[in-house]
């Protein structure tokens, strides 16, 4: 079985402040794990990956996430936030079954708001 | 081509109507995933397909839903007689290996 809990429901930082969006999973296997972003009206955009490879992961727009197996966390951050950050992310998580079938799991969601 | 293509954007059904939602996975992608996003961001698996074989559909509800991806055509998402609380976002994502799934851009619909 397989979670994941977003811890903020809501996150509010200044532009050009570090962004933290903080991600706890729970996986039976080793997981593969994924942040995505939501902006409004738009389809779910791929920000980053994990898949046992490098704990540190470095995604597009500047957005990079650890993956620390000892605490079950894969924290989003971004040293500088922009007004365009503005947007729903979401921790994904899925086992590494070995079976590319198996479904995703969703965390609650993290709102980003960005103040000028 | 390189991007699920859902159809269409938005559908406003009255009550009791059918519903279809169409999606076009990226070609060569052997998986298909229906998730349905309601209020507060909650995502849930409905089904998805390993070519047109259903490979998990325990999320589906069995009473009005149901879903078919067909060779050589889009595949699709149905459901009969709509509820109030169907209305959601309804995403399709294709992928083939797990480690990168791409999604479309939603449906959203609303039933009034």
């Amino acid at each position: 079985a397989q979670s994941v809990t977003q811890l903020d429901s809501h996150v509010s930082v200044s532009e050009g402040t570090p962004v933290l969006l903080r991600c706890n999973y729970s996986s039976s296997y080793s997981p593969s794990l994924f942040w995505y972003v939501q902006h409004p009206n738009k389809g779910l955009q791929l920000l980053l990956k994990y898949t046992s490879a490098a704990t540190l992961v470095k995604g597009i727009n500047g957005f990079e996430a650890e993956f620390k197996k000892s605490e079950t966390s894969f924290h989003l951050t971004k040293p500088s936030a922009h007004m365009s950050d503005a947007a729903e992310y979401f921790c994904v998580v899925s086992d590494q079954g070995g079976n590319a079938g198996n479904m995703l799991t969703f965390g609650g969601g993290t709102r980003l708001m960005v103040k000028p | 081509g390189e991007e699920v293509a859902q159809t269409p954007k938005h559908l406003v059904r009255g009550e009791g109507q059918k519903a279809k939602l169409y999606c076009a996975p990226i070609k060569g992608h052997s998986y298909v995933f229906w998730y349905q996003q309601v209020l507060k961001n909650e995502f849930k698996f409905l089904i998805s397909f390993q070519n047109e074989n259903v490979f998990d559909e325990t999320g589906m509800p069995k009473e009005r839903f149901s879903a078919k991806c067909l060779p050589n055509s889009p595949c699709s998402l149905e459901i009969q007689a709509t509820k109030l609380e169907d209305s959601a976002v309804y995403f399709c994502a294709s992928s083939q290996h797990l480690s990168r799934a791409f999604f479309g851009q939603g449906t959203r619909l609303t039933v009034v």
